[in-house]
């Protein structure tokens, strides 16, 4: 009940194109959503995050559509560009705790 | 303001021998978090600090991982007699309190066993 389950594990999209990744969880306690982007030789960085309080959250180019009901979150990334090739980590927590539960990632190539 | 920070960035190390992995916090964030990251895999928890007590531990994978913390500062991972199997990323990340919601991570540390 715990895990987060994300897809696909790998993700190849032309330049201008839209990338989408989802998640799904089983915890309804979870009420804390971020996506992290990861560079190689990097660390994970917020990209961008929503509570279930909203169905759609949008920064810039991104935005995270959220389905209570169905238990599921997606990234969208408008417009992809070839610098947004990145592992992409979805993850869960409840509010007040500290423990994060992530997915297993999503390796992103944006073909220029 | 400065991030949170790893050394050493890369690390080889021959079988059996221990390392010590650094992680310096944003200053004044006072929950930290080490964790693991095998090549093309994703984040395995380690531990959990909040202050310098470890309510957490339970991700260690043997008794020859530890981990201390200084305060609510810099912390070290200490992996003694390491085994091939080690070499991965090690990651450090903190977030400013224990209720807080958004965690920051550091560049990392290579570990590379040989």
């Amino acid at each position: 009940q715990q895990q987060v389950k994300q897809s696909p594990q790998s993700l190849i999209v032309q330049k201008g194109g839209i990338s989408i990744i989802n998640c799904a969880y089983e915890n309804t306690a979870f009420d804390y959503f971020p996506w992290y982007q990861q560079f190689p030789g990097k660390g994970p960085a917020l990209l961008i995050a929503i509570r279930p309080d909203v169905s759609e959250k949008k920064e810039g180019r991104f935005t995270i559509s959220f389905n209570k009901s169905a238990k599921q979150f997606s990234l969208h990334i408008m417009d992809s560009q070839p610098g947004d090739s990145a592992t992409y980590f979805c993850a869960a927590k409840t509010s007040g705790t500290y423990k994060y539960i992530f997915g297993t990632g999503t390796r992103l190539k944006v073909l220029a | 303001g400065a991030g949170v920070s790893q050394s050493p960035s890369n690390k080889v190390t021959e079988k059996g021998k221990d390392v010590e992995l650094r992680c310096d916090p944003i200053s004044g964030h006072t929950a930290l978090y080490w964790y693991r990251q095998r090549l093309g895999q994703g984040l395995e928890f380690l531990i959990y600090f909040q202050g310098n007590s470890a309510p957490d531990k339970s991700g260690l994978p043997s008794d020859r991982f530890s981990a201390e913390r200084t305060g609510e500062s810099v912390s070290t991972l200490t992996i003694q007699r390491t085994q091939q199997e080690d070499s991965a990323v090690y990651l450090c990340a903190s977030k400013l309190t224990y209720a807080g919601d958004e965690q920051y991570f550091g560049p990392g540390t290579r570990l590379t066993v040989t």
